[in-house]
C-alpha cells in the first residue's frame, strides 16, 4: 500500500532552536518527494523537492535528505522562528497515469514558542 | 493579485443539500487539482484535469462532478450532501501535469454538513 508515515505528530520547541522531522514512505513507483509547509487556515507551500538521485536540498534555513534505500526522509530546521510555527508534510509522488499523483503524509504539527 | 482562489472560505449546510465550490486561477496554469482533507488532516486527490481533460479520476462517489469551463477555473459540484463530507477541500494546479512541476494550493473551503 502507498502510503507516507511522519513523525512526531507534534513537536514543540524554543524560538531559536534546532529540529529535525521525519518521513518513512512505502511510494511506487517514487518519482519525487516534497516538503510543504501548511500555515493555518492555509494551502500548503512548497519548501524543498528531490528526486531519487539527490540526498539533500537546501532552502534557507531548511534542509531536507533523502535516503531512497531506505525510503526515508527528514527535514531539519535551523534557528527556528515563530514564524515556523505551522504543519510539515511530507509529500512523495507516485509515477502514476500523465505524470503521477501526489501521496501526503499526515503532518508534523510544529509549535515555535518565544 | 491571488495565484490560486476559492469561494466560498466556508460552507455551513445541511444533509441532502446540492452545493458548488468554486476554483480559479491566474498562473495560466494547464493543470488543476481537487483534494480533500479529513479530519486527520490527510490530503488525498480527487480530480485532475489537465488542458480541460479529465486525467485523475480517484474513488470518489459519482455525487462529486468536477466542470472545468476553461483552463483558468475547476469548479467542484456537490451532491445530495452526506455528514461525511465534511472536510477542507483544496483546489491546485500547475504548470504541468509532469513530475517536475511544482502544484500550487488555494487556501481551501472548510464545508460542514450538518
Amino acid at each position: 500500500k502507498n502510503q507516507v508515515e511522519q513523525s512526531p505528530q507534534s513537536l514543540i520547541i524554543l524560538e531559536g532552536k534546532n529540529c529535525t522531522l521525519q518521513c518513512n514512505y512505502t511510494v511506487s513507483p517514487f518519482s519525487n518527494l516534497r516538503w510543504y509547509k501548511q500555515d493555518t487556515g492555509r494551502g500548503p507551500v512548497s519548501l524543498t523537492i528531490m528526486t531519487f538521485s539527490e540526498n539533500t536540498k537546501s532552502n534557507g534555513r531548511y534542509t531536507a535528505t533523502l535516503d531512497a534505500d531506505t525510503k526515508q526522509s527528514s527535514l531539519h530546521i535551523t534557528a527556528s522562528q515563530l514564524s515556523d510555527s505551522a504543519s510539515y508534510i511530507c509529500v512523495v509522488r507516485m509515477i502514476y497515469n500523465q505524470g503521477g499523483k501526489l501521496i501526503f503524509g499526515q503532518g508534523t504539527e510544529l509549535s515555535v514558542k518565544p | 493579485d491571488t495565484a490560486v482562489s476559492q469561494t466560498p472560505k466556508y460552507l455551513v449546510t445541511q444533509m441532502g443539500n446540492d452545493k458548488s465550490i468554486k476554483c480559479e486561477q491566474n498562473l495560466g496554469h494547464d493543470t488543476m487539482y481537487w483534494y480533500k482533507q479529513d479530519s486527520k488532516k490527510f490530503l488525498k486527490i480527487m480530480f485532475s484535469y489537465n488542458n480541460k481533460e479529465l486525467i485523475i479520476n480517484e474513488t470518489v462517489p459519482n455525487r462529486f462532478s468536477p466542470k472545468s469551463p476553461d483552463k483558468a477555473h475547476l469548479n467542484l459540484h456537490i451532491n445530495s450532501l452526506e455528514l461525511g463530507d465534511s472536510a477542507v477541500y483544496f483546489c491546485a494546479s500547475s504548470q504541468g501535469a509532469g513530475p517536475s512541476y511544482e502544484q500550487y494550493f488555494g487556501p481551501g473551503t472548510r464545508l460542514t454538513v450538518t
